[in-house]
C-alpha cells in the first residue's frame, strides 16, 4: 500500500497570505490527524477527523480550520499567516475508527517570511 | 488528562553500544503506548506498539521496550545502535478521550551515535 502523502512538501509563504496543505491517507484508513511540528513546542495536535467529520480539535487559533473529503483526502487551511506559524506539518491516517495507531506523512514545510 | 516525559533530550553513544532512551507517562486510565522514529526531513514512522499482553514489546531495527506499569515507564533499548539509528525518538501514550485514541507525544530525544 501506497503510505500518507502530503502536498506540497515545502512552502514559502508571506505574513498576511493564507495556505492550504493537502494529504492523503492510506488507502482503507478514515481517520487523519493534523500535527504541527516546531522546536520550540514539539509536536502539537491540530485537529482529527474522521468520515468528513471533526472528531477532535487541539488548542490553536481558529485561523487553523480543516475538512475531510469522502474519500478520506483531507486538507488544512491557515489564514492570515504570522511569523510562529514557520513549522512543519504532518497529517498522519489511523485504520479503523479508533486513532491510536497513527501513520505520519513526510510532512509540509511551511516558512512564513 | 494524559501526558509524556522524555528524561533525556539528547543521548549520545558510540557505535555498537547499548542503549536506552526514557520515557515516563501519567494517564489515570489504561493506556496504549508507542514510540515513533523521525530521520531529518522526515514524518515519524512506527517503531514499536504496547496495546496488551505481553510488557516486553520487540519492534522494527532491532528494538525493543518494556512496559512497567508500577513505574509508569516505556524505556526504548537497543543492545547495539547503528550509525543509521542516529535520528529523533518519540514516546507516545494514547488514552480514549471523546470516542478516539488520539496520542500525545513526548518532546523527543536525539540518539547521536558516534563512530
Amino acid at each position: 500500500k501506497a503510505g500518507v502523502t502530503q502536498t506540497p512538501r515545502y512552502l514559502i509563504k508571506t505574513r498576511g497570505q493564507q495556505v492550504t496543505l493537502s494529504c492523503s491517507p492510506i488507502s482503507g484508513h478514515r481517520s487523519v490527524s493534523w500535527y504541527q511540528q516546531t522546536p520550540g513546542q514539539g509536536l502539537q495536535f491540530l485537529f482529527e477527523y474522521f468520515s468528513e467529520t471533526q472528531r477532535n480539535k487541539g488548542n490553536f487559533p481558529g485561523r487553523f480550520s480543516g475538512r475531510q473529503f469522502s474519500n478520506s483526502r483531507s486538507e488544512m487551511n491557515v489564514s492570515t499567516l504570522e511569523l510562529g506559524d514557520s513549522a512543519l506539518y504532518l497529517c498522519a491516517s489511523s485504520p479503523g475508527s479508533s486513532s491510536y495507531e497513527q501513520y505520519f506523512g513526510p510532512g509540509t514545510r511551511l516558512t512564513v517570511t | 488528562a494524559q501526558s509524556v516525559t522524555q528524561l533525556d533530550s539528547q543521548v549520545p553513544v558510540f557505535e555498537e553500544a547499548p542503549v536506552e532512551l526514557r520515557c515516563n507517562y501519567s494517564s489515570s486510565v489504561s493506556v496504549y503506548l508507542f514510540w515513533y522514529v523521525q530521520y531529518p526531513n522526515q514524518g515519524l514512522q512506527l517503531l514499536l506498539k504496547y496495546l496488551s499482553g505481553s510488557t516486553l514489546v520487540k519492534g522494527i531495527n532491532g528494538f525493543e521496550a518494556e512496559f512497567n506499569k508500577s513505574q509508569t515507564s516505556f524505556h526504548l533499548r537497543k543492545p547495539s545502535v547503528h550509525i543509521s539509528d542516529t535520528a529523533e525518538y518519540f514516546c507516545a501514550v494514547s488514552s480514549p478521550s471523546g470516542g478516539s485514541y488520539i496520542p500525545t507525544f513526548g518532546r523527543g530525544t536525539s540518539l547521536i551515535v558516534h563512530p
